[in-house]
C-alpha cells in the first residue's frame, strides 16, 4: 500500500520566521505535487517536481524532491500571515495518474 | 483561464436516496478523477476516468458508485444509495498529461450531505 506522510500535522509559527514541512512516501514515482487549501475552498496546484533533485520556489515558498530517499519538503521563509492554510503533498499511484494525499499540514501564521 | 466546474455547490440527501454530483472538466484534458474529503480529513482518490471508461478506482469506489462521461463535457458521479458516510466533500480534477507543467486541476467542490 503506498503511503504518504507528511509532518508537522500542525504547524503555528510566527510572521517573520522560517520553517520546513516534510513529506515522505513509499512509491517509487518521481513525480510529487504540492497543494495548498484554504478552509472550505478547493485545492490549489502549488508545485509539480517531476525528477530527482527537482527545486521550485514561487515567493516564500520552495519544495525540493529527493526520490532517493522518497522525500519532499516545502520551506517557508519569513511567514507572513496569507500563508495560513492546509498543505498537501501528494504523488502518483504506481498505475496511473491517481494521486495520493498525505494528511496535510495545517499552518497557521500568527503576528 | 480555464477551470474546472462542479455542480450543485452543496447537495443534502436522505440516506438511501440517489445523488449525482456532476463536473465540466476542462475542454482539452483527457484524464478526468473523482476525489473526496471528509471533513478536516485528507482527499482520498475515488476513480480516474480515460478514453470514456474507468482507468483506475479505489477500494472506496464499489458498486453504490458509477461515472458516466454522457457528452463531451460533462462527468458525473453517482451514488445510488447515500449512506451517511459518503457525507464529504467531493472533487472533480482533470489533467492534459504530458509536459513540463501537468498537474491535476481540481473543481471547487460539492459538499454532499447525507441525512
Amino acid at each position: 500500500e503506498l503511503k504518504v506522510e507528511q509532518n508537522p500535522l500542525f504547524l503555528s509559527m510566527q510572521e517573520g520566521k522560517n520553517y520546513t514541512i516534510y513529506c515522505n512516501y513509499s512509491t517509487t514515482s518521481d513525480r510529487l505535487y504540492w497543494y495548498r487549501q484554504d478552509p472550505g475552498k478547493s485545492l490549489e496546484s502549488l508545485f509539480v517536481l517531476l525528477s530527482n533533485g527537482a527545486v521550485k520556489q514561487e515567493g516564500r515558498l520552495m519544495a525540493s524532491l529527493d526520490t532517493k530517499a522518497r522525500l519532499s519538503t516545502l520551506h517557508i521563509t519569513a511567514a507572513v500571515h496569507d500563508l495560513s492554510a492546509t498543505y498537501f503533498c501528494a504523488v502518483e499511484s504506481d498505475s496511473g495518474y491517481a494521486l495520493n494525499f498525505g494528511k496535510g499540514t495545517s499552518l497557521l501564521v500568527t503576528p | 483561464e480555464p477551470e474546472v466546474t462542479q455542480t450543485p455547490s452543496h447537495q443534502v440527501t436522505q440516506m438511501g436516496q440517489e445523488v449525482i454530483l456532476r463536473c465540466v472538466p476542462i475542454s482539452n484534458h483527457l484524464y478526468f478523477y473523482w476525489y473526496r474529503q471528509i471533513l478536516g480529513q485528507k482527499v482520498e482518490f475515488l476513480v480516474s476516468f480515460y478514453n470514456n471508461e474507468i482507468s483506475e478506482k479505489s477500494e472506496i469506489f464499489d458498486d453504490q458508485f458509477s461515472v458516466e462521461r454522457p457528452d463531451g463535457s460533462n462527468f458525473t458521479l453517482k451514488i445510488r444509495s447515500t449512506k451517511l458516510e459518503d457525507s464529504a466533500m467531493y472533487f472533480c480534477a482533470s489533467i492534459y498529461p504530458g509536459g513540463n507543467t501537468d498537474t491535476q486541476y481540481f473543481g471547487p467542490g460539492t459538499r454532499l450531505t447525507v441525512l
